[in-house]
């Protein structure tokens, strides 16, 4: 079956330094990945989608500058948080999706503490 | 923009109990996919279902896409089901980008 991992789990870094999450898809072709953030009242936000072969397109509030994105393949997408801060606590998730198909694929998520 | 909205917020239910949860959208959808969110974070696809009734064993999704509304329909509630159900829809043109509610958290007691 279509399966995506999230590593790591859960992470833990001081304010203003940056951590780098990745989401690796098992089974299938992620032609396309989604990146969200779930804030701790379990709301969530789209930073940005990611198509390989074509531009990863922002959602506003969400830059690349602070968000850089890379899915150099089919299996792979990663994201770093840059100067991390308070407010980007919370769970990063990886939703990969193969062309023809209109369902996401969820990971586990990347659990992010900020100190 | 697109907004989903979910209800009941909260939902507390005896084991065997059925649930019924609902979703609206303002926007024309292309698809909409009903979500568990496990404790832990991981996010389960229970159904994608643009348009129409679907079953899988006690889960029913039902989509009205020109009332613009969904509802997951859970029958003889299981304490396993305990946990946070999001509604996510997709517009057509948008590039597959899916906006979730704010979801439905339904504890299940024994």
């Amino acid at each position: 079956g279509a399966l995506v991992y999230q590593y790591p789990r859960r992470t833990i870094c001081k304010s203003g330094t940056s951590m780098r999450m990745e989401c690796q898809a098992v089974g299938f072709q992620a032609t396309s990945v989604a990146w969200y953030r779930q804030s701790p009242q379990k709301t969530f936000e789209l930073i940005a989608l990611s198509t390989v072969n074509s531009a990863i397109k922002y959602e506003q509030n969400f830059t690349q500058e602070k968000f850089p994105i890379s899915h150099p393949n089919l299996s792979f997408s990663s994201m770093t948080v840059l100067n991390a801060y308070l407010e980007d606590r919370g769970l990063y998730l990886c939703g990969a999706r193969e062309r023809g198909n209109s369902d996401y694929t969820f990971g586990s998520g990347t659990r992010l503490l900020v100190i | 923009g697109q907004q989903v909205q979910q209800s009941p917020a909260s939902l507390v239910l005896q084991e065997g109990e059925n649930a019924e949860l609902q979703c609206n959208f303002s926007s024309t959808a292309t698809r909409l996919q009903w979500f568990y969110q496990h404790p832990g974070g991981r996010l389960v696809s229970l159904f994608y279902n643009p348009s129409g009734t679907k079953h899988t064993g006690r889960l029913t999704s039902t989509t009205v896409t020109n009332e613009r509304r969904g509802s997951l329909h859970i029958s003889s509630s299981q304490t396993t089901d305990s946990g946070t159900y999001f509604c996510a829809i997709g517009e057509a043109g948008s590039n597959y980008k899916l906006t979730f509610g704010k979801g439905t958290l339904l504890t299940v007691t024994p």
